[in-house]
């Protein structure tokens, strides 16, 4: 299958720093791709679609100005929380498609997120 | 998206085959039952899909109902690595569409 991969995996951050997030397709071009958030023992919640040059599509409740997604190419998406607090702590997780008529999601590793 | 109801927990015996079922009676015609697992901490594994008929790869078959309202997701040989939250989910193919999570199967594979 694709591969996806998600860098850092893991980062501790204070409160009021802002994180980057990297989500790359290795080996297939994706114009979509999709940022899920999860919570200890709950299932994953999707974020926000992620489009290849143009703005990213938010889900009810996600706040835009603080969760910045950009994907400037067919294989990087980037998220980045601004102002980072501790309920802002979770696992962020990517996925991408590559986009055919029987498209198939394939998800990164994800990035584990403890703000301070 | 069709919604699926899947049972919270299962258990399997090491070697003996895993079946997992999931509902999804509201299912359209053009709908795909789409499973993954999710090892913990880690993202979610793509394991298989289909539209009507019988699905296998080296990973698992999917059995799906003739009138498509259920599944059954098959590990033929369980082994402790399967232990996992296994996600039935059924969306439409087209382009690039985003995947709704339910709550899974907690599966775990004892000794």
């Amino acid at each position: 299958g694709a591969v996806v991969s998600q860098h850092p995996s893991r980062v501790i951050c204070k409160s009021g720093t802002s994180v980057k997030i990297e989500c790359r397709s290795l080996d297939f071009q994706a114009t979509t791709m999709f940022w899920y958030r999860q919570f200890p023992k709950q299932s994953l919640m999707l974020m926000a679609t992620s489009n290849e040059g143009s703005k990213a599509t938010y889900e009810q409740g996600v706040e835009k100005d603080k969760f910045l997604i950009n994907h400037a190419s067919l294989t990087l998406s980037t998220l980045t929380v601004t102002s980072a607090h501790p309920e802002d702590s979770s696992f962020y997780i990517c996925s991408a498609g590559q986009g055919y008529v029987t498209d198939t999601q394939y998800f990164g590793p994800g990035t584990r997120l403890t703000v301070l | 998206d069709a919604k699926t109801t899947q049972p919270p927990s299962m258990d399997c015996a090491e070697g003996r085959a895993a079946n997992l079922p999931c509902n999804h009676s509201t299912i359209s015609g053009n709908e795909y039952v789409y499973w993954y697992r999710q090892i913990h901490s880690q993202g979610p594994q793509y394991i298989i899909h289909g539209l009507k008929n019988n699905e296998t790869n080296e990973m698992a078959s999917l059995i799906i109902t003739e009138d498509r309202k259920s599944s059954t997701l098959i590990l033929p040989h369980a082994t402790l690595r399967d232990t996992a939250v296994y996600y039935c989910i059924v969306r439409t193919p087209q382009g690039a569409q985003k995947l709704v999570f339910g709550q899974g199967t907690r599966l775990t594979i004892n000794p």
